[in-house]
Parts: C-alpha cells; structure tokens; sequence
C-alpha cells in the first residue's frame, strides 16, 4: 500500500517568512495530493490540492508543488501570519481509489 | 463547514463494554469514512463505505465494525473497547474519488 512520510514534524518560522512542508510517496500509481490544515481542537480542513497532470498550484499565500519523478510534493506558505499556526498533513492517493493516505503531520508556529 | 455531525463528541467507556459511533450527514454523498488520529501517526483510516451496504476495511480496521442501512448514516462499532481504541475519531465524507474528503467535528474516546 501508499506510505507517505512528511517532514519536518514541527517548524517554527517568523511572521511574514515562508514556510515549506515536504511530503514523499510510494505509490507511482498516486496521483491526487491533497493539503489539510488543522487548528486546535478543530477538524482537518482541506486547503490545497494538485493532481498529476500539473506541476504547481498556487491559492493565494499559499502553493503545491509536485515531482511526479521523485515522488514529492510540498506546501509552500508565504507572507505567514498568526493565524497559519495549525497542523498541516499531506495525504496521497490513486483517484480510482477511495484509500486516501495521510502523512504524519507538521505543527507550524508562527512567531509574532 | 460540510453537513456532517458526529455523536457522541465526547466519551468515557470501560475496557470491554461495547461502542457504537455515528455519523450523520446531510450532502446525500455516496462515500463515508471513519478515522482515528493519534499523535505520531496522522489520520488513519479504519473504514469506509462507497454506498449503502457496501463497505470495506482500510488499514487500521481491527477491533472495529461498521454499517451503513441509510445514505445518510454510517456506524462505526467497537465490539469490546480496549485501551489502544483510546483515540480522536473522525468521520469524512465524499461525493466522489476524485477529491479529498470533508472531515466531521470529531468524537474523542477514552477507554479506560
């Protein structure tokens, strides 16, 4: 099966840097990327996701990119602010499959 | 937020005694899932169902049960609770493969 593994586990970056999640994968087979954010206390929520057939894809302050040869995609925060602190997970999965698989989590804190 | 809701949200049970979880949703969407989220380990899957009647195991489905008799239903079913099914649990539902799932408020077990 999918085995995503996501670095760093926490990141710790200054208001108004950048902030970047990588995730890898195992399954070639994969081919949908979603980003979830979690606030404390809260349910994940989706924020950003990419398919195969692209290499970017930005949503305001906040892009994905993805290496389909390397097995990798990232989460890509600018501008960050307070309320980007949450746990972020990468997930992966083949489309005609209903196993999405997550990565372990990254707790990002913005300091003020 | 989607029209999912989870009862109970908070529990309290005994090694051994029986569970029973639910989850409710108001999308009329064909696919539900449960979750369970420990520390270390993300979001891992126990099981989903792809319409009514039809379900089937994700990676972490022992110990567990589940059915769904309506669309709109889905329960996830702790035979004889132990201490390890001590988690966050959350439902998610979706209304095809080709996206990622929308998340529950969650319910968190503690199995004393």
């Amino acid at each position: 099966g999918e085995n995503v593994e996501q670095h760093p586990s926490t990141l710790s970056v200054q208001e108004g840097d950048s902030a970047v999640i990588k995730c890898t994968y195992s399954d070639s087979a994969s081919n949908y990327f979603p980003w979830y954010k979690q606030e404390l206390g809260k349910r994940p929520q989706l924020i950003i996701d990419i398919r195969s057939n692209v290499g970017e894809k930005k949503d305001q302050r906040i892009a994905v990119t993805l290496n389909k040869t390397a097995k990798h995609f990232s989460l890509h925060i600018t501008e960050t602010q307070p309320e980007d602190s949450a746990v972020y997970f990468c997930a992966a999965k083949d489309f005609g499959n209903e196993k999405l698989t997550f990565g372990t989590g990254t707790r990002l804190t913005i300091i003020p | 937020d989607a029209g999912i809701t989870q009862s109970p949200r908070h529990k309290v049970t005994e090694t051994g005694t029986p569970v029973t979880l639910r989850c409710h949703q108001t999308e009329n969407h064909r696919y539900m899932y449960w979750y369970r989220q420990d520390p270390g380990h993300g979001l891992r899957l126990i099981h989903y169902s792809y319409g009514v009647k039809d379900t089937d195991k994700g990676e972490v489905s022992d110990g567990y049960s589940v059915s769904r008799s309506k669309t709109e239903d889905f329960l996830l079913t702790l035979e004889s609770a132990t201490s390890s099914q001590t988690s966050v649990y959350f439902c998610a539902i979706s209304e095809s493969q080709a996206g990622g799932p929308s998340f529950g408020p969650g319910t968190r077990l503690l199995v004393l």
